[in-house]
């Protein structure tokens, strides 16, 4: 069965700051990754994923991952975090026949 | 505008209760599914459809169901509501195809008391 691992449950940062959110997922077979923002009050949407070709993927807001298969991680950075990127963040592994498994979400502040 | 609606976004109601939760999609998705959000365990996946009439279990189906007899609607169904499915519910819907991203609905806040 597939897993994902969000380590940091809570992360309160400084405007500017970097951020980096890490993201372990378990799946014997080829996997396709996802990590989805959710503003608060809001619904998922997709930030990037990545599912073959260059390991280091860009999305939208300034946003990247990079899936490192031998360390089984799909981590997310952005080198200047805004207090707009308040949110909270969910990585997802998406193994065969639509199943999608979320990890159990990081919530990130910004602070101004 | 390209969305998956849902009705309603908040609902309190009592235990044992029948409801019902609407979603549809104007996309075309094969791929239907539910998904229920509680603090600190992330979403879970209820039930999930991947086309008409056919649908499957997630990892927490009990004390739900569901129904695909058209494409683009995928209602869910709480039979007799209980305290422990107060929660916040989202459909989302997607293209076939394993890489294909989920689209997701607004949400809907249930209440049992």
């Amino acid at each position: 069965a597939q897993s994902v691992s969000q380590h940091n449950h809570h992360v309160i940062l400084s405007e500017a700051a970097s951020l980096e959110l890490g993201c372990n997922y378990s799946y014997g077979g080829t996997v396709n990754l996802f990590w989805y923002v959710q503003y608060p009050g809001q619904h998922l949407q997709l930030l990037l994923k990545y599912f073959s070709g260059d390991p280091l993927v860009k999305g939208i807001k300034g946003f990247e991952a990079e899936f490192i298969k031998s360390k089984f991680s799909f981590n997310l950075r952005k080198p200047s975090v805004q207090w707009s990127d308040t949110a909270e963040y969910f990585c997802a592994v998406g193994g065969g026949y639509q199943k999608v498994t979320f990890g159990t979400g990081t919530k990130l502040q910004v602070i101004p | 505008e390209a969305q998956v609606t849902q009705n309603p976004r908040y609902l309190i109601t009592v235990t044992g209760k029948k409801l019902t939760v609407t979603c549809s999609q104007n996309m075309n998705h094969e791929y239907m599914s539910w998904y229920r959000q509680d603090p600190g365990l992330g979403l879970r996946q209820i039930y999930y459809s991947m086309n008409v009439e056919v649908t499957d279990k997630g990892d927490v189906p009990e004390g739900y169901k569901v129904s695909r007899k058209e494409k683009r609607n995928f209602p869910l169904i709480l039979e007799s509501p209980s305290p422990n499915q107060t929660s916040l519910y989202f459909c989302a819907s997607s293209l076939w195809g394993d890489n294909s991203p989920l689209h997701f609905g607004n949400g809907t806040r249930l209440t049992v008391t």
